[in-house]
C-alpha cells in the first residue's frame, strides 16, 4: 500500500499562477521528501522536510507539514511552463531504510 | 561518473524471455535502490542494497525477480520468463546513506516493453 497519496492527481494552471500540491501519509515519520519527475523518467530531489519542522523554503517552492494530520503541500509561487511535469512525495518507512513514494500530481502550466 | 546511469535505456523483449538491466550508482554511494513505474503510476519500490548488509527485497513482485550488487558499486536487476505486465519504466536510486536521512539520486531508468 502507498504511504504517500498525493491531491489532486492532476492540476493545469497558468503561467504565472501558484500551484498547490497535497500529499497525505498514514505511519508516522522522520522526514517528508518532495521530488519532481520529467517525461516519466528520472526524478529530481527538490526539498526534505524533517518531522520537527513545520515549514520550508528554497527558492519558489514552499512546503509545510502538519505530523498531527499527516500531511504536508508543496507550493510553487509564480509558476513557469518549465515548471510542468509530476511531483512525487516520499516517506521514510521506519520498518526499513527505504522511502515509499505515492502516486504524484501532474502538474501542466500553460504559457 | 556525474550521476546515476543505467542500461539500456529502452529494452524490447518477447514474453517468456529473461532481461538483466544494468545500474551505475554515483561513486561511493552506498545505498542503491531499484524501483518500478508503471505508466502513469506512482513509484514502487522492488529492492534496497546498502553496503554490505543482506538486501532488502520485501518489494520484489515475484520470484522471477532477483537483483545483485557486485562490489558494493553495479547492479543488476534480472527478470526471468517476462510477462506483459512487467513493461514498466525501471528506476535506479542511490544514496550516500540511509534514505530517510538523505535525498536519493535517480537515473534516467530503463523502459522495458514485453510483447
Amino acid at each position: 500500500s502507498q504511504q504517500g497519496e498525493e491531491d489532486p492527481q492532476a492540476l493545469s494552471i497558468q503561467e504565472g499562477e501558484n500551484a498547490t500540491m497535497n500529499c497525505s501519509y498514514k505511519t508516522s515519520i522522520n522526514n517528508l521528501q518532495w521530488y519532481r519527475q520529467n517525461s516519466g523518467r528520472g526524478l529530481v530531489h527538490l526539498i526534505l522536510i524533517r518531522s520537527n519542522e513545520r515549514e520550508k523554503h528554497s527558492g519558489r517552492l514552499r512546503v509545510t507539514l502538519d505530523t498531527s494530520k499527516k500531511s504536508s503541500s508543496l507550493l510553487i509561487t509564480a509558476s513557469r511552463a518549465a515548471d510542468t511535469a509530476s511531483y512525487f512525495c516520499a516517506t521514510d518507512n521506519n520498518a526499513g531504510n527505504m522511502l515509499t513514494f505515492g502516486g504524484g500530481t501532474r502538474l501542466m502550466v500553460k504559457p | 561518473g556525474a550521476g546515476v546511469s543505467q542500461s539500456p535505456s529502452n529494452k524490447v523483449t518477447e514474453k517468456g524471455k529473461d532481461v538483466e538491466l544494468r545500474c551505475d550508482p554515483i561513486s561511493g554511494h552506498t545505498a542503491l535502490y531499484w524501483y518500478r513505474q508503471s505508466l502513469g503510476q506512482g513509484l514502487e519500490f522492488l529492492i534496497y542494497f546498502q553496503g554490505n548488509s543482506a538486501p532488502d527485497k520485501s518489494g520484489l513482485p515475484s520470484d522471477r525477480f532477483s537483483a545483485e550488487r557486485t562490489g558494493g558499486s553495479v547492479s543488476t536487476l534480472t527478470i526471468q520468463r517476462t510477462q506483459q505486465e512487467d513493461s514498466a519504466v525501471y528506476l535506479c536510486a542511490s544514496s550516500s546513506g540511509l534514505a530517510r536521512h538523505n535525498e536519493q539520486f535517480f537515473g534516467p531508468g530503463t523502459r522495458l516493453t514485453v510483447l
